[in-house]
């Protein structure tokens, strides 16, 4: 199949600490895994991506890990800030068949100041 | 660059009515996408044109929902008779080509069904 479980669904932390969120997903094909951030009436954004061919990516702040193996992907927040506050997503892409993506459920993020 | 365009931003029928949807993708992107996304839930693929034809439109309820992209740049989605259900916010998204190539999206139109 293709679903796509994240975990947690809410996530409360304090301003500077880190966020961690987490999906599994069960499609072995799958290869582009992006990562999406809502805010409450707007747009999702792309915040970031990864391809299969690699472990590990970082942009500033933000990081996301694959690992294939075990068929899960994390989104890493470091030092977080309370605008991003925000509903993330996490996807997934297919090489075969369907190749549209295929969304988690979301994590609503919640920075304290 | 221009992102994507859509219209409205919100929309109220009663149910059995219909509505249309339009969105204007992001210029030179081959590949358009609708979703539905309901209250508290992720995006949900409806429908998926390459150009202007058809990719994937399996989750799409074809009794009452139709799509088109005649010409390969703007699309339109339509809800014809509208159900309590369909209340949702409509997102369009485009991309450069089908494949691991990033989806930008719409700001997507809020239908409320009364």
């Amino acid at each position: 199949g293709e679903n796509v479980e994240q975990h947690p669904s809410t996530l409360s932390v304090q301003e500077g600490d880190s966020a961690v969120i987490k999906c599994t997903y069960s499609d072995s094909a799958s290869n582009y895994f992006p990562w999406y951030k809502q805010e409450l009436g707007k747009r999702p954004q792309l915040i970031i991506d990864i391809r299969s061919n690699v472990g590990e990516k970082k942009d500033q702040r933000i990081a996301v890990t694959l690992n294939k193996t075990a068929k899960h992907f994390s989104l890493h927040i470091t030092e977080t800030q309370p605008e991003d506050s925000a509903v993330y997503f996490c996807a997934h892409q297919g090489i075969t068949g369907r190749r549209a993506l295929t969304f988690g459920s979301g994590t609503r993020l919640q920075v304290q100041p | 660059e221009a992102g994507v365009a859509q219209s409205p931003r919100y929309k109220i029928i009663e149910k059995r009515q219909s509505v249309a949807f339009w969105c204007n993708p992001i210029s030179g992107h081959a590949t358009l996408y609708w979703y539905q996304q309901i209250l508290g839930q992720g995006p949900k693929l409806l429908i998926q044109f390459q150009n202007n034809g058809v990719v994937d439109d399996s989750q799409l309820p074809k009794d009452r929902f139709s799509a088109e992209r005649l010409k390969g740049v703007d699309s339109t989605l339509k809800i014809q008779p509208a159900k309590l259900e369909d209340s949702a916010v409509y997102l369009c998204a485009s991309s450069l080509d089908w494949g691991d190539q990033p989806q930008h999206f719409g700001d997507g139109t809020r239908l409320s069904i009364l």
